[in-house]
C-alpha cells in the first residue's frame, strides 16, 4: 500500500460548483498536510499548508484533516475555469525532510 | 522576488546519451530539493541538499544519476547513461526551511524525453 493515495480523476464540474478532492494515508507519523496546486507544464505552487488536524480556511479554498480517519481534503466554493489544474495533496512527518506527494487529481472547471 | 530558475526547459536525447539540468534556488534557501515527476504521478523526491551537503539522496539511482550543489547556491543534476524510463518532469525546489514542513518553491521544470 503507497503512503499516499489521491483518485487522479480526472474531476470535471461546471463553473460555480463546489469541489471536494481528497486524500487517504496510512503513515500515522505525517503531521504536515499541504495542498499543491498544478498547471500544465508548470511546477506545484503551495496553495494550503495545514499542521496536524482541523481546519483552515483561505478565500474559496478550505483544508481539512481528519487525523483519526487518515484523511484530507480540500474544498474548493465558487469554482472557476481558472482553478482547471492537477491538485497534489504533500505530507510530511516531523521529523522528516521529504515530502511525500500524492498522484494529483486533474480538475477541469467548464465555463 | 525572483523564483526557482530551470534550465534546459526541455530535452530531448536518445538512451545511454547523458544530459544534466541546472537549477538556481531563490536566493537565500538553503534547501535545495530535485524531484522526478513521472506523467500522472507526484513528485517524487531524488536529493535534498542543506547548502552544499546532502540532507537525503535514498532515492537517487546513484549508479546513473548525480547532483551536486557548488557553494551552496547552484545544483546541476546528471544522467549518465539515459534509459527511456527516465523520461519525466525533473523539478527543482528550494525551502528557507530544511524540514519538510518547510515551503517549498519549484521551478518550472525540465522536461526530459529519452528515445
Amino acid at each position: 500500500q503507497k503512503e499516499v493515495e489521491q483518485d487522479p480523476g480526472p474531476l470535471s464540474v461546471p463553473e460555480g460548483a463546489i469541489v471536494s478532492l481528497n486524500c487517504t494515508y496510512s503513515n500515522s507519523a505525517f503531521q504536515y498536510f499541504m495542498w499543491y496546486r498544478q498547471y500544465s507544464r508548470k511546477g506545484p505552487e503551495l496553495l494550503m499548508y495545514t499542521y496536524s488536524s482541523g481546519n483552515k480556511e483561505d478565500g474559496r479554498f478550505t483544508a481539512q484533516v481528519d487525523k483519526s480517519s487518515k484523511y484530507i481534503s480540500l474544498f474548493i466554493r465558487d469554482s472557476q475555469p481558472s482553478d482547471s489544474a492537477t491538485y497534489l495533496c504533500a505530507l510530511g512527518e516531523n521529523s522528516g525532510y521529504a515530502l511525500n506527494f500524492g498522484k494529483g487529481t486533474s480538475l477541469l472547471v467548464t465555463p | 522576488e525572483a523564483g526557482v530558475a530551470q534550465s534546459p526547459r526541455y530535452k530531448i536525447i536518445e538512451k545511454r546519451q547523458s544530459v544534466a539540468f541546472w537549477c538556481n534556488p531563490i536566493s537565500g534557501h538553503a534547501t535545495l530539493y530535485w524531484y522526478q515527476q513521472i506523467l500522472g504521478q507526484g513528485p517524487k523526491l531524488l536529493i535534498q541538499f542543506q547548502n552544499n551537503g546532502v540532507v537525503d539522496d535514498s532515492q537517487l539511482p546513484k549508479d546513473r544519476f548525480s547532483a551536486e550543489r557548488l557553494k551552496g547556491v547552484d545544483s546541476t543534476l546528471k544522467i549518465q547513461p539515459a534509459k527511456l524510463e527516465d523520461s519525466a518532469v525533473y523539478l527543482c525546489a528550494s525551502s528557507p526551511e530544511k524540514r519538510a514542513h518547510g515551503e517549498q518553491y519549484f521551478g518550472p521544470g525540465t522536461r526530459l524525453t529519452v528515445t
